[in-house]
């Protein structure tokens, strides 16, 4: 089992263009999350999907970033226009279904640096 | 919404000494408390976590104890040994179907166990 693979894990961009991280959850897992870790902070939640649905994106700043999970493929954290302040690690964590859905098993991380 | 206050945020002691970092948090609704490791550069790892129908669990020299009429949590390391240095970081989640994983995380303790 190859757990829940991130890429890229680090990624540098300049202000103003796109980010575009991926997720694929680890195998029998249906449940993906997205979190950010500032740094020296702990991790802050920022959005819960299934495959094809947004359950929760409470945690989601209101503009620039949007986030999917297709019928195939990877979970996708998108953010779009860049600032510097969005450098941070962005951590992808994944679960079975309800029973036992609080056990979240994380990705490595993609590090995401803004010039 | 829920918030999980921990401390100290840094903790230096010997090795073969206990460590115990403190975690409260807000939200009386709250019924699955984990515990991760992150060390520098890595992924969070799930060391031991805890629900609300008990009080304390143990898993060799960690335990995790839960006071739900306080409403905090500890976590307890004992015999430690260097390679426990690392950020810990406890987290507390709310029952409900789309609130399974969205956990809550405190700030981390910076762990670090002297030879």
């Amino acid at each position: 089992n190859a757990g829940v693979m991130q890429n890229p894990r680090h990624l540098v961009r300049r202000r103003g263009q796109e980010a575009r991280l991926r997720c694929s959850p680890m195998k029998g897992h249906s449940h993906v999350y997205w979190y950010r870790q500032l740094p020296e902070e702990g991790l802050k939640f920022m959005v819960y999907l299934q495959k094809e649905n947004i359950i929760d994106e409470s945690g989601m700043p209101k503009e620039r970033f949007s986030a999917e999970f297709p019928k195939e493929g990877p979970s996708i954290l998108r953010i779009q226009q860049v600032v510097r302040g969005d450098s941070a690690a962005y951590f992808c964590a994944s679960s079975q279904g309800y029973s036992g859905a609080n056990v979240l098993t994380f990705g490595a991380g993609s590090r995401l640096t803004v010039l | 919404g829920e918030n999980v206050e921990q401390h100290p945020s840094t903790l230096s002691v010997q090795e073969g000494d206990s460590a115990v970092i403190k975690c409260t948090y807000s939200d009386s609704a709250s019924n699955y408390f984990p515990w991760y490791k992150q060390e520098l550069g890595k992924r969070p790892q799930l060391i031991i976590d805890i629900r609300s129908n008990v009080g304390e669990k143990k898993d060799q020299r960690i335990a995790v104890t839960l006071n739900k009429t306080a409403k905090h949590f500890s976590l307890h390391i004992t015999e430690t040994q260097p390679e426990d240095s690392a950020v810990y970081f406890c987290a507390a989640s709310m029952r409900g179907r789309t609130s399974y994983g969205k956990l809550t995380f405190g700030q981390g303790t910076i762990l670090t166990v002297h030879p």
